[in-house]
């Protein structure tokens, strides 16, 4: 009874590495979120997916590119990883039927840019 | 400008007592309405969602107001183990797919 699964569970770059989130969910969800949430801001929405093939801006896009590689993956690229993207990374699915759609978040992945 | 905006708090209470948690949101188009709940260092989880007619569940009591833009969350004979942030999260449908916008939280502290 995985359902959201991220990988890693904590990860130190340093500035201009890259690196790829890796996000999965079990659950046939339709779609799929990355927030990141850091000390006084709350969860702030990077990109999401409504159905596979499409991704769409949130919040806070700029330095991270998206792929839904199909209905169950959802991975976050940061291709020249930067102090200000320390934070922690949160991948979530819901059902997106009808209103009150529940979203399911991951245990987090903690990212630290030295 | 936070288009969910949430009283930070803390909110410190004795157990026992019954506290209440109000979030307004910005935009009047958004369609549905949550509280989640996280606790340190973990992920959020749903506590409950809201709807228009006010519900409740145990000592949890939901309330939305649309014509003010205001939810609430209502949280009677408080525990210990209800210490936490809650979070005050709106959806509205884009061209596709729902958005989930998170309040910043209020955070609960529960002391014997």
């Amino acid at each position: 009874n995985a359902g959201v699964t991220q990988t890693p569970k904590f990860q130190v770059l340093k500035t201009g590495q890259s690196m790829t989130l890796q996000c999965a969910q079990d659950m046939n969800h339709n779609s799929m979120y990355w927030y990141r949430q850091d000390p006084g801001m709350g969860l702030r929405l990077i990109y999401y997916s409504a159905s596979e093939g499409t991704t769409d801006k949130g919040e806070v896009p700029n330095g991270y590119n998206v792929s839904r590689l199909n209905k169950r993956e959802f991975s976050l690229r940061l291709e020249s990883a930067a102090p200000s993207q320390t934070s922690v990374y949160f991948c979530a699915s819901s059902a997106d039927r009808g209103l009150n759609t529940e979203a399911f978040f991951g245990q987090g992945t903690r990212l630290t840019v030295v | 400008r936070k288009e969910v905006e949430q009283d930070p708090g803390p909110f410190n209470v004795p157990e026992g007592a019954t506290v209440a948690f109000n979030c307004t949101y910005s935009n009047s188009a958004s369609q549905s309405f949550f509280w989640y709940r996280q606790d340190c260092r973990k992920e959020p989880k749903l506590l409950m969602s809201v709807y228009s007619s006010g519900n409740e569940d145990g000592r949890f009591t939901a309330q939305l107001n649309r014509a003010s833009q205001y939810i609430s969350l209502l949280i009677r004979d408080s525990k210990l183990s209800d210490s936490a942030t809650y979070l005050c999260v709106v959806s509205e449908r884009p061209n596709s797919g729902y958005a989930l916008n998170f309040g910043k939280g209020t955070s609960l502290l529960v002391t014997p």
